[in-house]
């Protein structure tokens, strides 16, 4: 156990649908991430939040993606309109300039969008 | 981020070290290497980082050669429990830099009984 806490850890919904995902880094961490894994696939970079403010989006987060830290602690990261391609294990991580930047990952999301 | 290049998969016994390769020729003086592995349906897994000398913690080894172009993954007496999917990862750590991780296909560790 990382310290890091993704809830919840399986989400099975249908094509169309909206679905929210949470994350809860270490406590003292100001940085936080978050990455998609498709089958097969090493993780790939989504988006990254220093404190509250969203810093980076990759050109894989689209439109339908939004992900917010409201008060730098824990982070949502929400998807519209779920389509058969975003099923994937959605992991965030966190890390701290203290800790040399070292990121810890939580368990993942696993999404399956029927 | 510097790329980073590792056998696709590997093999060892139980009981013995488990020595995985990473070239990263292009690396910066500013970067990092860092190993991370993922066991099936889990997150990544930290193991070890350096930037030029050689780390040792409770998990690992991480020798990293003096050009610093290429590393190695040293798990002493690897058991079952490590089979896994080994990232070697190149990135700048510190400062004002956020430092996302991109990783590649990375090895496929099989520890054989």
């Amino acid at each position: 156990d990382t310290g890091v806490s993704q809830d919840p850890r399986h989400k099975i919904t249908k094509r169309g649908q909206n679905v929210t995902f949470r994350c809860d880094p270490i406590s003292e961490h100001n940085r936080l991430y978050w990455y998609r894994q498709t089958l097969g696939q090493g993780p790939e970079f989504l988006t990254y939040f220093q404190n509250e403010a969203q810093l980076e989006k990759s050109r894989l987060l689209s439109d339908r993606f939004s992900a917010e830290r409201p008060k730098g602690s824990f982070s949502t990261l929400e998807i519209q309109r779920t389509e058969q391609g975003d099923s994937a294990m959605y992991l965030c991580a966190s890390s701290s300039l203290a800790a040399q930047e070292t990121q810890y990952f939580g368990p993942g999301t696993r999404l399956l969008v029927l | 981020d510097a790329k980073t290049t590792q056998p696709t998969s590997m093999d060892c016994a139980e009981g013995r070290a488990a020595n995985l390769p990473c070239n990263h020729s292009t690396i910066s003086g500013n970067e990092y290497v860092y190993w991370y592995r993922q066991i099936h349906s889990q997150g990544p897994q930290y193991i070890i980082h350096g930037l030029k000398n050689n780390e040792t913690n409770e998990m690992a080894s991480l020798i990293i050669t003096e050009d610093r172009k290429s590393s190695n993954l040293i798990l002493p007496h690897a058991t079952l429990r490590v089979s896994a999917v080994y990232y070697c990862i190149v990135r700048v750590a510190g400062g004002t830099s956020y430092g996302k991780l991109t990783f590649g296909q990375g090895t496929i560790l099989t520890v054989h009984p």
